[in-house]
């Protein structure tokens, strides 16, 4: 049974960098794209963007192009995302999970998540 | 890029209940909708995926419905471990797996 385990809390300031690691364990790692969500406090669920762990094809929400770069290293079955130029309203819970083609027909759906990374974006 | 709601925001009911949750899409996306539940502090889990078909591991009283732009999640006898918020998903677009706002289900 795959698992997705992430990297530590983070804080920063604004106009920082900061990479979210997303190690896997127990699957073929390249057989599945990961997919990263992030949840502000209080808030929903926001999809950020994904990576193809084949061919490393990505596809990143419109809001965070320029700022998102995810990117998978297969010699160790870590995902990364690094977002920039941080702001306040970047603090949240960073969620990687598995993107699977479920059942005969293939429904793409998130059914493994890591445990959460909170970033804090403070001065 | 597609619009998603659900409906109710939040509501409460009682251990047994029967409770329906909607999600509605700006465009017919077919059958790709999943829904996730999530309790505070947790990440989410994968309930129902492709509309109706249930993730493997997930209780029976869970079941999903619908097609086009109008979709429900059902849960039969309501179980103290059902108190969460639950959120829809599309997977149409794969440009954009939007989620929808979530549905917080609060004990009566």
């Amino acid at each position: 049974q795959v698992q997705l385990v992430q990297s530590g809390a983070e804080v920063k300031k604004p106009g920082a960098s900061v990479k979210v690691s997303c190690k896997a364990s127990g699957d073929t790692f390249m057989s599945y794209g990961i997919t990263w969500v992030r949840q502000a406090p209080g808030q929903g669920l926001e999809w950020m963007g994904w990576i193809s762990a084949h061919n490393g094809n990505t596809n990143y929400a419109q809001k965070l192009q320029g700022r998102v770069t995810m990117t998978t290293d297969t010699s160790t079955s870590t995902a990364y995302m690094e977002l920039r130029s941080l702001r306040s309203d970047d603090t949240a819970v960073y969620y990687c999970a598995r993107k699977a083609s479920l059942g005969k027909f293939g429904q793409d759906a998130m059914d493994v998540w890591g445990q959460g990374t909170t970033v804090t974006v403070s001065s | 890029d597609i619009q998603m709601t659900q409906s109710p925001s939040s509501l409460s009911a009682s251990v047994g209940d029967r409770v329906t949750i909607s999600c509605r899409t700006s465009q017919s996306i077919s059958t790709y909708l999943n829904w996730y539940q999530q309790k505070p502090g947790k990440a989410p889990k994968l309930l129902i995926y492709g509309a109706f078909n249930l993730q493997s591991g997930v209780p029976s009283r869970f079941s999903g419905s619908g097609s086009g732009t109008d979709f429900t999640l059902t849960i039969t006898s309501l179980q103290p471990e059902d108190f969460a918020t639950y959120y829809c998903q599309q997977s149409y677009s794969t440009l954009l797996f939007t989620f929808g706002p979530g549905t917080k289900v609060n004990i009566k």
